[in-house]
């Protein structure tokens, strides 16, 4: 079954630090894959995806995400945190449009001045 | 203006009771979906509906029951309310079905209702 692993349930960065949250994915045929930010009690945000074409994706906020189909890795990164970065943040894949997004457990970002 | 509304977005209630939560979405979508959030935040889809036709109908419990009276609402009712139920539960949307890659997949959430069974 396909899954979706984040490493690091909760990751500590100090203002201005660069940000890495990684995501690796379990599955022979490539997915359309996805990094959602979720701020407290507020739903999912598109942060960026990826589903063909350029590897390195760009997203809102200064996010970004490498599509790595040798490592079956799309770690999101940001050069430099800012505190309002701090939030939960989920990778997900579907292998279809309009099919059942499969998340990771999420990790949390907390960003320190 | 908003994209995928849900009401309530809080809801308190006690064992044993049927509750409904309501979900429209503007954006001219043909699928829609229920994902539940539990208390970890793990994420998992309960249902989806293409076109008021139920599409995704994972491993949930006979008392949740979504209906889809047009493809802009997609409603979930839940019968016999338990402990274990308590949990957030969002709405998506997406614009369409399909194998196409190209396609657009991106689902749009809504800002979830949290379910608080007593």
């Amino acid at each position: 079954a396909q899954s979706v692993t984040q490493l690091g349930s909760h990751v500590s960065v100090s203002e201005g630090a660069l940000v890495l949250l990684r995501c690796n994915y379990s599955s022979s045929v490539p997915p359309y894959l996805f990094w959602y930010v979720q701020y407290p009690n507020q739903g999912l945000q598109l942060l960026l995806k990826y589903t063909t074409g350029a590897t390195l994706v760009k997203g809102i906020n200064g996010f970004e995400a490498e599509f790595k189909k040798s490592e079956t890795s799309f770690h999101l990164t940001k050069p430099s945190a800012h505190m309002s970065d701090a939030a939960e943040y989920f990778c997900a894949v579907s292998y279809q449009a309009g099919t059942a997004l499969i998340f990771g457990k999420g990790t949390t970002l907390s960003v320190s001045s | 203006d908003t994209a995928v509304s849900q009401t309530p977005k809080y809801l308190v209630t006690q064992m044993g009771n049927d509750k409904s939560i309501k979900c429209e979405q503007n954006l001219g979508h043909d699928t829609m979906y229920w994902y539940k959030q539990d208390s970890k935040k793990f994420l998992k889809i309960m249902f989806s509906y293409n076109n008021k036709e139920l599409i995704i109908n994972e491993t949930v419990p006979n008392r949740f029951s979504p209906k889809s009276p047009d493809k802009a609402h997609l409603n979930l009712h839940i019968n016999s309310l338990e402990l274990g139920d308590s949990a957030v539960y969002f709405c998506a949307s997406s614009l369409e079905h399909g194998e196409r890659r190209g396609a657009e997949e991106t689902q749009y959430f809504g800002p979830g209702t949290r379910l608080l069974v007593l």
